[in-house]
């Protein structure tokens, strides 16, 4: 079946930039996320970008996808401490199911 | 706009207990899900379900049923729970247009002794 996986740590200072990547196997994915989770909370989505796409930029956030390789990459701008979560790389191949990584615990150093 | 709301927050059952989760969401989407959330292993789908009165099985869905007989609400149900039950639970729902976001709640938390 479809797998999605993920590096589990990161650590970074204050000011850096953070880069989270992700691989996945279907090739047949359209929709592929970013979701950000916060302690005792549920995920909010952070962004996401077509398959048709190779780069899409929000603010500090720039998502990077090659589709040869099956990678997606999440780079965050100017890292700050409310940055520090678990991000969760999710993708979809039609809206109906959806495989979620098992997160990146992000942690950002003063 | 309450988005996606789940009762209860937290839960203790015993072994062989059973007992019923509820979601509920007021953004009229479609799609509803549940997923249970293990250290290191991200989300798991459980159930969805594309409409009223329709369910399907996700990746992991053995002792575990749904229904969702209103739009707005998607129960899920543990008939007899194990500890290997103990989790994280979220719910979630998405619309069938554009990008398919999905909306999660708080999660409930339940333990199995």
């Amino acid at each position: 079946g479809e797998d999605v996986e993920q590096s589990l740590f990161l650590s970074v200072r204050e000011g850096d930039s953070s880069v989270i990547n992700c691989t996945y196997t279907d090739s047949s994915s359209t929709y592929l996320y970013w979701y950000k989770q916060e302690p005792g909370a549920g995920l909010q989505l952070l962004t996401y970008i077509f398959s048709n796409m190779d780069m899409k930029q929000d603010q500090r956030l720039t998502v990077l996808l090659n589709k040869k390789d099956k990678h997606l990459s999440l780079r965050i701008a100017d890292t700050q401490t409310g940055d520090s979560a678990i991000y969760f790389c999710a993708e979809s191949r039609n809206g109906q199911n959806f495989v979620f990584g098992p997160g990146t615990r992000l942690s950002v150093l003063p | 706009n309450a988005g996606v709301t789940q009762t209860p927050k937290f839960r203790v059952l015993k072994t062989g207990q059973s007992m019923t989760l509820l979601c509920a969401q007021d953004m009229n989407h479609e799609y509803m899900y549940w997923y249970r959330q293990d250290p290191g292993m991200g989300l798991r789908l459980i159930h969805y379900s594309v409409g009223e009165g329709t369910t399907a099985k996700g990746e992991v869905p053995d002792g575990y049923n749904v229904s969702r007989l209103k739009k707005q609400n998607f129960l899920l149900g543990l008939e007899s729970a194990a500890p290997s039950q103990t989790s994280v639970y979220f719910c979630a729902s998405s619309s069938w247009t554009g990008s398919y976001e999905q909306y999660f709640g708080p999660g409930t938390r339940l333990t199995v002794t």
